[in-house]
């Protein structure tokens, strides 16, 4: 089953205490993306990755980072979580000219 | 830049009628793409229907349509024959398809969030 799977589903934390939340497509597609969405402001785009070490930033990257090393896998990295960054968080990934599939998403409450 | 607007925070829709959510958007881009997609209470996002630029029909899939008015830059959903299951918030995005800064992005509007009501 073609899918974009999300690690961890939710997650509560501190402020300051490393996090990775993990992203992997099966479907061998190109693009992937980073959103996080919250309320009144709908999805707005962290990092994006037209491939394999490429990798650039949307729209707001301040205090993430991702890698791109495999196809298959985009991992979002907080180095320094700040309670600012809790919202809800969604991996993307397609083909060239085609819609994004979308994980299933992953809950961040950063206390 | 790109901008994607739409304009109704919220609206309601009896069962069984049609309704229309509204999506306008800005581009220099000659080429782009238009998508809805429909988030459900239960926070996943499933794709429903995409038009291009350059398509000369609107895109139509089962009971969702497009309405394509490239002049106005607007794409806006209409919803036939509303279902109980259709209550979702849904959310316009616009791809453009040109290299540089954006190119590869997908930029979403805030949403309209629908209520069927029995």
């Amino acid at each position: 089953e073609a899918q974009v799977t999300q690690n961890p589903r939710y997650l509560i934390t501190v402020t300051g205490k490393k996090l990775t939340v993990t992203c992997s497509q099966n479907m061998n597609h190109e693009y992937m993306s980073w959103y996080r969405q919250d309320p009144g402001l709908g999805l707005r785009q962290i990092y994006y990755s037209m491939n394999v070490e490429v990798t650039d930033k949307g729209d707001v990257p301040e205090g993430y980072k991702v890698s791109r090393k495999e196809k298959r896998n985009f991992p979002l990295i907080l180095e320094s979580p700040s309670p600012n960054q809790t919202s809800l968080y969604f991996c993307a990934s397609r083909s060239y000219n085609q819609p994004q599939h979308f994980g299933d998403g992953t809950r961040l409450s950063i206390l | 830049a790109q901008k994607i607007t739409q304009t109704q925070p919220g609206m309601f829709v009896q069962e069984k009628e049609a309704v229309t959510l509204d999506c306008t958007y800005d581009t220099s881009d000659p080429s782009y793409g238009l998508f809805w997609y429909k988030q459900p209470s239960s926070g996943e996002m499933i794709f429903l229907i995409y038009q291009g630029s350059y398509d000369q029909q609107n895109a139509t899939e089962g009971r969702y349509s497009l309405n394509f008015q490239k002049a106005r830059k607007s794409a806006n959903l209409v919803i036939s024959a509303s279902q109980l299951g259709d209550s979702a918030m849904y959310f316009c995005a616009m791809r453009t398809a040109y290299s540089g800064a954006g190119s590869y992005q997908l930029t979403f509007g805030k949403g309209t969030k629908l209520s069927v009501i029995p």
